[in-house]
């Protein structure tokens, strides 16, 4: 069973551009979270899909960052225009129970320079 | 606000010294205390989930338990493939994980 893939795993990008990072969760997992870590900080809940659904995006730190799940399999997060501070890596995790055990990709690691 | 925090921050053992990792929590409503295991470059990897006060959970080496303020996490005789960052996580009334810092374990041969 293929795990949660994320890509792309390292982005380096100039403060003012956009980035897509993308995440596909393991097949039948309705639940879909990202996460973020930035330098020397504890990983941070963003957002919570159930399906396609946005459940909980309290996380989101500002209007520059748009995530969706079209048809509620994969799911994208949008960072435009990019800042220095949004550099950190971003974790996207899934679940098939809302209470229990949440599967983490690699991580996509987004300098911001 | 909920709260996690994690003692110590980095803990370097001899390979087959046992310790302890703590794991401080101040929640409302806990629903779940997790731990999981980061190695570098990676996510991270579940390891336990602990409901209620008085549970315990093993898994070879590693030994976790709760109480109402606070989980432990214990290794017993470790060798060097158990060196990682060990995070605590709690989910409470949402279904969100509020994360600790982690401990950076580091175990030598």
């Amino acid at each position: 069973e293929a795990g949660v893939t994320q890509f792309p795993s390292h982005s380096v990008i100039e403060k003012g551009q956009t980035v897509t990072l993308r995440c596909d969760p393991i097949s039948g997992h309705d639940n879909l979270y990202w996460y973020r870590r930035v330098m020397g900080k504890e990983i941070k809940f963003l957002l919570h899909f159930v399906k396609e659904s946005k459940q909980d995006e309290s996380g989101m730190p500002n209007n520059r960052f748009l995530a969706e799940r079209t048809g509620g399999t994969y799911s994208t997060l949008k960072v435009q225009p990019a800042e220095l501070e949004d550099s950190g890596v971003y974790f996207c995790a899934s679940s098939q129970e809302l209470r229990g055990e949440l599967f983490f990709g690699e991580g996509s690691r987004l300098t911001v320079l | 606000e909920d709260q996690v925090t994690q003692s110590p921050e980095a803990l370097r053992l001899q390979e087959g010294e046992s310790s302890s990792l703590n794991c401080s929590y101040t929640v409302s409503g806990l629903r779940g205390l997790f731990w999981y295991r980061q190695d570098p470059g990676k996510g991270p990897e579940f390891l336990f989930t602990l409901y209620s006060a008085g549970e315990e959970k093993e898994k070879e080496r590693l030994k976790a338990t709760l109480t109402k303020k606070e989980s432990f996490l214990h290794i017993t005789a470790p060798k060097p493939e158990d060196s990682a960052t060990y995070l605590c996580a709690v989910q409470a009334g949402a279904q969100k994980l509020v994360f600790g810092q982690g401990t950076r374990l580091t175990i030598n041969p």
